[in-house]
């Protein structure tokens, strides 16, 4: 199985700040990566598939890069509503799994 | 406009079955060539894939849970279910199930992601 792995586990930072999460795969993924945003007691949305691609109706601040093993998620500049728990998802194979989580928190 | 509910017990007893039920309105669970998936979230704690039924009926699970856990689909009544035997507190969750359909194609297979969750219900294992 795949394994998922996030950095960092939390971070603050102020509005209007850059964030970069990374997540890392344990074997080559090609760009079969997700990424998600979870809000306290409510379901994950989708943000980014195909590790760059924008889903949509999400905001441009929102960016994915990364193949292979490697995959960053960038929020351009950090809005209040943006504060939640992030995480990324491979697709490669039939056997999904998630990373641990990054929560975005308030500096 | 496609949902999905989930329901079943919010209390189990310990050393029992968990079973849970997902309705999918808006959309047929033998078309696109979707997976329909179910996640849990541990309180405090992050996402786990628990297992997934494709479109045909063919079921992954995650290897940790594959001894416990049963996926299976209902078409006539377009729902799959969830079971997961010898619950402990360790299962106690909120649960989820998703939609995982295919998007774009993708240089080895097609590009899937979980586009359309259920609201979660929670699950409390104790006596």
């Amino acid at each position: 199985d795949i394994q998922m792995t996030q950095s960092p586990s939390s971070l603050s930072a102020s509005v209007g700040d850059r964030v970069t999460i990374t997540c890392r795969a344990s074997q080559n993924i090609n760009n079969y990566l997700n990424w998600y945003q979870q809000k306290p007691g409510k379901a994950p949305k989708v943000l980014i598939y195909a590790a760059s691609s924008l889903q949509s109706g999400v905001p441009s601040r929102f960016s994915g890069s990364g193949s292979g093993t490697d995959f960053t998620l960038t929020i351009s500049s950090l809005q209040p509503e943006d504060f939640a728990t992030y995480y990324c998802q491979q697709s490669y194979s039939a056997f999904r799994s998630f990373g641990g989580g990054t929560k975005v928190e308030i500096k | 406009q496609l949902q999905l509910q989930e329901s079943g017990p919010g209390l189990v007893t310990p050393s029992e079955t968990l079973s849970l039920t997902c309705t999918v309105s808006g959309d047929s669970i033998r078309s696109g060539r979707s997976y329909w998936g179910w996640i849990r979230q541990p309180p405090g704690k992050g996402l786990e894939w628990i297992g997934s039924i494709y479109y045909s009926g063919v079921t992954y699970y995650n290897p940790s849970l594959k001894s416990r856990v049963t996926i299976s689909m209902d078409t006539s009544k377009n729902h799959f279910s969830l079971e997961v035997t010898s619950v402990t507190a360790a299962d106690a969750a909120v649960y989820y199930c998703a939609r995982d359909p295919p998007g774009t194609t993708g240089t080895t297979h097609d590009y899937y992601n979980m586009d359309v969750w259920g609201k979660g219900t929670t699950v409390t294992v104790s006596s």
